[in-house]
């Protein structure tokens, strides 16, 4: 294990429903990271949280709504999601954020499904 | 933004003999280049990582080299293992961005 956990590991849902994941990190971070995995597609940043500030917002729809509380705690909260949004969700953590080139541990991610 | 290359998607190769992963980057700013391991059901597991002040690094039967002039840099497995059956992910990090930027992957099968 890599001290990085994510529930729910699966996640059925319809478009107009909404629902939260959340990722929780053991390791005394103190950034934490979305990514967002589709098949034959590179994994791609979401957002970034350095020491529970956003720091940074890759173009990602409003209707995914991330929350980070404090550094061990991360949500991402979906609202009125599409089809294509169906993928695997990993959250990440590492010491620093990345400009200082720490390693970054990835949890199990969440799959899922937009009906 | 920074574009990053891998090659190639598939890799098949016998048990014991070596493999090569290779991935190019578009950022000459990039410092930090991490390969990640990613099993079936698991997210991606980081395996090696150079960084820009080094050419190569080893770690008993996995190697990294970093050409930096050439925007270029490779996994090298020797001795493979059907456990080394996997999708591996080259990223780069850096030139300001406070994440990764991965490539597509490459899904290694070890024949027995």
């Amino acid at each position: 294990e890599t001290g990085v956990t994510q529930t729910p590991r699966h996640l059925v849902m319809g478009m107009t429903n909404k629902k939260s994941l959340k990722c929780e990190q053991h390791l005394g971070h103190n950034a934490m990271y979305w990514y967002k995995q589709s098949a034959k597609k590179p994994l791609e940043l979401m957002f970034v949280y350095n020491f529970k500030e956003q720091t940074e917002n890759n173009s990602v729809p409003s209707r995914f709504s991330p929350e980070c509380p404090n550094s061990s705690h991360l949500f991402l909260h979906l609202h009125t999601l599409q089809p294509e949004d169906s993928a695997l969700y990993l959250c990440a953590s590492s010491q620093y954020k990345l400009a200082g080139n720490n390693e970054q541990f990835f949890g199990p991610g969440t799959r899922l499904t937009v009906l | 933004g920074e574009n990053v290359e891998q090659h190639p998607s598939t890799l098949s190769v016998q048990e014991g003999d070596s493999a090569v992963i290779k991935c190019t980057y578009s950022d000459s700013a990039s410092n930090y280049f991490p390969w990640y391991k990613q099993e079936l059901g698991k997210g991606p597991q980081l395996i090696i990582d150079i960084r820009s002040n080094v050419g190569e690094k080893k770690d008993q039967r996995i190697a990294v080299t970093l050409n930096k002039t050439a925007k270029h840099f490779s996994l090298h497995i020797t001795e493979t293992q059907p456990e080394d059956s996997a999708v591996y992910f080259c990223a780069v990090a850096g030139g300001g961005a406070d994440g990764l930027t991965f490539g597509k992957g490459t899904h290694l099968i070890i024949q027995p």
